[in-house]
């Protein structure tokens, strides 16, 4: 069985440009949740969605945006980039995303500002 | 502010020995704790969990240990081995999110020496 898979693995971007990143979960899974993971802050929750409806949001500003596609299938986007936006971003999903279910993580793509 | 801690950044423990990772917390609606693990390149790995209802569980080598009363979890390995050698992650979640909606701390680096 596939894992979660996320693409493109690496990215560099400039300043002000934006930047879509796609994952796609595992077969049968409904629910994608994105994270930030930057050094010292650990993973931080960006948002989640489940049958192609955000469910849960994390305290990322307007800049940071996704959808979800019928075929469960994410993409997150991150416009006017800055650079402090140069981190690791993974996708994690889950079957219904319920408690005591278990999130299955992509590898992340490794995002770069200059 | 962080919600999950993990005060100790890395910890360096003999193979063989036990290994004591913690974790606490300051949110009291958080009812559910899960360990990830993390390698270099990829994505976190779910390792272990616990619910609120229950002070330990154990897997294996592995056992987490929860005392909701000092808002404390530990996990316990036993007996490390080199492939343990990873970041762990603690992370939580509440009855009024859903398990799609982790809350991480920033990690601990163990290094299982020989």
């Amino acid at each position: 069985k596939a894992g979660v898979t996320q693409t493109p693995r690496y990215l560099i971007k400039t300043r002000g440009q934006q930047v879509t990143l796609s994952c796609s979960p595992i077969s049968g899974h409904r629910s994608v949740s994105w994270y930030q993971q930057t050094p010292g802050q650990g993973l931080q929750f960006l948002f989640e969605y489940f049958s192609e409806t955000q469910r849960n949001k994390g305290n990322f500003p307007g800049r940071f945006s996704g959808r979800q596609f019928s075929n469960s299938r994410s993409e997150m986007n991150v416009s006017t980039l800055e650079l402090g936006d140069s981190a690791l971003y993974l996708c994690a999903s889950s079957l219904s995303g319920q408690l005591n279910t278990e999130a299955f993580f992509g590898q992340g793509t490794r995002l770069t500002v200059v | 502010d962080q919600q999950v801690k993990q005060n100790s950044p890395s910890l360096s423990v003999q193979e063989g020995r036990i290994s004591i990772l913690n974790c606490d917390y300051t949110n009291s609606m958080f009812d559910y704790f899960l360990w990830y693990k993390k390698y270099p390149a990829e994505g976190p790995t779910f390792l272990i969990s616990i619910s609120s209802i229950k002070d330990k569980n154990e897997d294996g080598r592995f056992t987490v240990f929860l005392n909701k009363s000092a808002k404390h979890l530990s996990l316990h390995i036993v007996p490390s081995q080199p492939g343990d050698s990873a970041v762990y992650f603690c992370a939580a979640s509440g009855m009024t999110g859903t398990a799609s909606k982790l809350t991480f701390g920033t990690g601990t680096r163990l290094q299982v020496t020989l």
